[in-house]
C-alpha cells in the first residue's frame, strides 16, 4: 500500500501572508489534486495535475498558485491569506482521473489565519 | 447544473437499524457515482461507487440504489454498528478529471 503524507499538518498564518503547503505520494500515481473543505461544505477542487509538470485549475483556483515539480510531490501555496479564514486542505492522489477510480487522501493540513 | 445535494445533514440511528443517505444530482452527463466516508481528523476514503449503468451496487453492508430517470441515488447502510459513525459524501463525475462533491450528512450510530 501507499501513502499520502501532508505537510504541515497544522499552518497558522498572518493576513496578506503567502503560505505553502505539500503534499508527497507514493502510489506512484498520475494525478494529484488539492481540495479545500470548509465545515459544513463538500470538497471543492482548487488544482489538479495529470502528469509531472502539468497543472490544471479547478472552480476554486483563484488566490491560489501549484507546483508539481515531479511525480510524487504536489504543492498548493495560497498567495495572500485572508483574515479569518479557516479551512483544511486535502491533498489526493488516483491512477487516472477520478471519475475512473479511487480517490485517496492525505489526512488534511488545517489553516488557519489570525 | 454541476450541483449535487445530499440528505439529511445530520442522521441518528440506532445500532443494528439501517441508515439510508439520500444524494440528487442535476447533471445528465454524471456517470460515476462514488460515496466517501470520513472520520474526524481524517481524509476521505472510498466507500462503495457505482456507474449509471447499473441500478443497484451491494458490497457487505452498504448498498446503493441509483435511479436515473429521478436523477437520485442513495446509500443504505444496513445493520448499522457505531463505527460506521462518520461523515459520507456522494460524489458525481463525469468523463473529465473533476468530482463534484455534495455537502456530506453526517452519520451518529447510537448503541
Amino acid at each position: 500500500g501507499g501513502i499520502i503524507t501532508q505537510t504541515p499538518k497544522f499552518l497558522i498564518g498572518q493576513e496578506g501572508q503567502k503560505l505553502t503547503l505539500k503534499c508527497q505520494q507514493n502510489f506512484n500515481h498520475d494525478t494529484m489534486y488539492w481540495y479545500r473543505q470548509d465545515s459544513g461544505k463538500g470538497l471543492r477542487l482548487i488544482y489538479y495535475s495529470i502528469t509531472e509538470n502539468d497543472l490544471q485549475k479547478g472552480d476554486l483556483s483563484e488566490g491560489y498558485d501549484a507546483s508539481r515539480e515531479k511525480k510524487s510531490s504536489f504543492s498548493l501555496t495560497v498567495t495572500s491569506a485572508q483574515k479569518n479564514e479557516m479551512a483544511v486542505f486535502l491533498c489526493a492522489s488516483s491512477v487516472g482521473g477520478a471519475d475512473t477510480g479511487q480517490l485517496y487522501f492525505g489526512e488534511g493540513s488545517k489553516l488557519t489565519v489570525l | 447544473q454541476q450541483q449535487v445535494r445530499q440528505s439529511p445533514q445530520s442522521l441518528t440511528v440506532w445500532e443494528g437499524e439501517t441508515a439510508i443517505l439520500n444524494c440528487s444530482y442535476e447533471n445528465s452527463a454524471f456517470d460515476y457515482f462514488p460515496w466517501y466516508q470520513q472520520f474526524p481528523g481524517e481524509g476521505p476514503a472510498l466507500l462503495i461507487a457505482i456507474r449509471s449503468v447499473s441500478d443497484k451496487k451491494e458490497d457487505g453492508g452498504f448498498t446503493i440504489f441509483f435511479n436515473k430517470r429521478e436523477k437520485n441515488l442513495s446509500l443504505h447502510i444496513k445493520d448499522s454498528q457505531p463505527g460506521d459513525s462518520a461523515t459520507y459524501f456522494c460524489a458525481a463525475g463525469d468523463s473529465n478529471y473533476q468530482l463534484i462533491w455534495g455537502s456530506g450528512t453526517k452519520l451518529i450510530i447510537k448503541p
